[in-house]
Order: structure tokens, then C-alpha cells, then sequence
């Protein structure tokens, strides 16, 4: 694989249930993000790393978690879905000393939730 | 608090040149980015401005006036497939990137 790759592509979920959506990079990247696209709303960080064993909150944290175990992977859990969670979800990736550089995203998820 | 204001949308005529404006309050200035967003795709890196002054790309260009909060993307010689949204980010003092709703660009024959 080449740059950020995310899964589940889309995804129906009922309120109330568990999901992760997992993004990978396989660039070495040291910092990572999570972002959620609504219409008419700019991007919106959820939770980032800037360097694999730490983490911090966005803009809009509540109702997510992250942990960032390894260089490459960032995964988002939403633990109890509800539906103002429903949105695109963008995972992307920088690697600069003070993140100055510019963000490679992945294709996103596209995330419903009933 | 922060914000990023662009117009909505824009329309423009194929092979000719347009002008996609930026205002920013943020706390703290790192750099201002532009981004392009086709429909249903990821935002992909145009350009980045820390410093006033133009900076060219090929057929786009960016501004930045620190002092009045302003920059703009300039597009030349339009194609077709330059129909997209247009992003304009600010980093802030935190080196979190705040995001513009972006400009939807429609391109005409």
C-alpha cells in the first residue's frame, strides 16, 4: 500500500452500537488525525498523535476515542453511536518537528448512523 | 473564538482566471493552507503561505496578507476538471489546523 488507506469505506449502524474505523499510513509519519466533514461545516479535528504513544483532543472529542499504539496505525472508536455522529470521516497524516507540513488524507468513511 | 470565512460558491468559465478569497481570526498564526476537495474524494495539498506575498504554482497562485487576515487562490486558465471545493485552513498557535467550510467551483463550458 502506498499513503493512508481507512476502513470500513462506508457503514450503517444502529444507535447505541460500538464501531472502530481503522486508518493505516505507511509513510512513517509521525503525527496522525482524525477529522469528521459535514455539509456546510469546515473539517473538524476529533483527536490527533504526534507521535505513536501519545494522543491528544480536537475540536470535537466527545463521544470518540483514539489510541495510537505503532507508528502506523490510528484507529477511532465511537463507543455508542448516536446520530449526530453521522458524517465522513477523514483520517490523515503529517510528519513534521512542528507540524507545519502539509496533511495527506486517507479516502475516508462514510458513516450513517440510525 | 476562531474562524475561517470563503464564499460559498463560485462559478467560472472554462480558460479563464478566478479568485477564491480567505478571511481568518484565529488565536495565533502559523501558516495558511489550501486544500482542493473533489466531490467525494479527500482534500489533496495546493499550497502553503507563511510569509506575505505570492506564491505560483503553475496555473494556481496563493496569497497571504498577515496583517489584514487575508489570502486568496488564484486559478489561471481554468480546465474542466478544476471543478472542486476549495479549502482554506489556518494553523493556529497550537499547530492545529482550522478549517474553512470551503468554496464549491463550478466550472462552465
Amino acid at each position: 500500500i502506498a499513503g493512508i488507506t481507512q476502513a470500513p469505506t462506508s457503514q450503517i449502524l444502529a444507535a447505541g452500537r460500538r464501531m472502530t474505523l481503522r486508518c493505516t499510513q505507511d509513510m512513517r509519519h509521525n503525527a496522525m488525525y482524525w477529522y469528521r466533514q459535514d455539509l456546510g461545516l469546515g473539517l473538524r479535528l476529533i483527536h490527533y498523535s504526534n507521535t505513536a504513544g501519545t494522543t491528544g483532543k480536537g475540536e470535537v472529542p466527545d463521544g470518540y476515542s483514539v489510541s495510537r499504539a505503532n507508528t502506523d496505525d490510528f484507529p477511532l472508536t465511537l463507543a455508542s453511536a448516536v446520530p449526530s455522529q453521522t458524517s465522513v470521516y477523514f483520517c490523515a497524516s503529517s510528519d513534521g518537528a512542528q507540524g507545519i507540513d502539509e496533511q495527506f488524507f486517507g479516502p475516508g468513511t462514510r458513516l450513517t448512523v440510525l | 473564538g476562531q474562524n475561517i470565512d470563503q464564499p460559498t460558491e463560485m462559478t467560472a468559465t472554462e480558460g479563464a482566471i478566478v479568485q477564491i478569497n480567505c478571511t481568518y481570526q484565529t488565536s495565533g498564526f502559523n501558516g495558511l493552507f489550501w486544500y482542493q476537495q473533489h466531490a467525494g474524494e479527500a482534500p489533496t495539498f495546493l499550497s502553503y503561505n507563511v510569509l506575505d506575498g505570492l506564491e505560483e504554482k503553475g496555473r494556481f497562485s496563493s496569497f497571504l496578507s498577515r496583517s489584514k487576515g487575508y489570502s486568496y487562490l488564484l486559478l489561471k486558465e481554468l480546465q474542466m476538471k478544476d471543478s472542486a471545493s476549495y479549502l482554506c485552513a489556518v494553523m493556529d498557535s497550537n499547530y492545529q489546523l482550522i478549517w474553512g467550510a470551503g468554496t464549491k467551483l463550478i466550472i462552465k463550458p
